[in-house]
């Protein structure tokens, strides 16, 4: 059984750029959702997709959106990419309002 | 914005010790879980307390909350090389489902 897969790995974009992030969730989940975390802090939840739709979102600007498809797999897009934005992007997944949330590897994405 | 703070920042003991490490957080909650993370990647789900439980075991895991300090502390008994990583408590409260809340973690080292 195949846990929460995400893809790429890593990523290195320049300011400006946009980039697109891809989660598979764990087998029988139909939650996802997306978490920013920055070198030595704790993650910060973006956004929260259930039956294709955003269902909760944390304090990122719009240039953060997502994607949620028929078949639970994600999307998150960034646009204006910012030396800010140079973190780990956790995709976690879930059964719509179930506790326990289960994490994916992440994509380490690089802004230069 | 993080939810609240976790104590240590940075613990180093040596296998067979006991590791504490506590979390404080600043709103009500539904629950408080604890994850592990090794090496920046992929968090791990280690156990949830529900605001109506004071005390909760797995293995050598014991968690305690205590919501009228609005506090939590994570002990692993027995401790071993293997249990090195970042340590972080999450809280999820009122109608915010898979929301989840990190403090900034704990970093365990455990040397042999």
């Amino acid at each position: 059984d195949a846990g929460v897969t995400q893809s790429p790995t890593h990523l290195i974009k320049t300011r400006g750029q946009q980039v697109t992030l891809r989660c598979s969730p764990k087998s029988g989940h139909d939650t996802v959702s997306w978490y920013q975390q920055a070198l030595g802090q704790g993650p910060q939840f973006i956004f929260q997709y259930y039956e294709e739709e955003e269902r909760q979102r944390g304090n990122f600007p719009d240039r953060f959106s997502g994607h949620q498809y028929p078949n639970y797999s994600s999307e998150l897009n960034v646009n204006a990419l910012l030396l800010g934005d140079s973190a780990l992007y956790l995709c976690a997944s879930s059964l719509w309002r179930w506790n326990e949330q289960f994490f994916g590897p992440g994509t380490r994405l690089t802004v230069l | 914005s993080q939810q609240g703070e976790e104590d240590p920042q940075a613990l180093s003991i040596q296998e067979g010790e006991n590791a504490t490490m506590n979390c404080s957080y600043k709103t009500s909650i539904n629950n408080l879980q604890w994850y592990r993370q090794n090496s920046g990647r992929g968090l791990v789900h280690l156990i949830l307390i529900r605001s109506n439980e004071r005390e909760k075991h797995s293995g050598r895991l014991r968690v305690t909350l205590d919501t009228s300090k609005k506090s939590s502390s994570l002990l692993i008994t027995a401790s071993r090389a293997a249990d090195t990583a970042s340590y972080f408590c999450a809280t999820e409260g009122g109608t915010s489902y898979g929301k989840l809340t990190f403090g900034q973690g704990t970093i365990l080292t455990v040397h042999p």
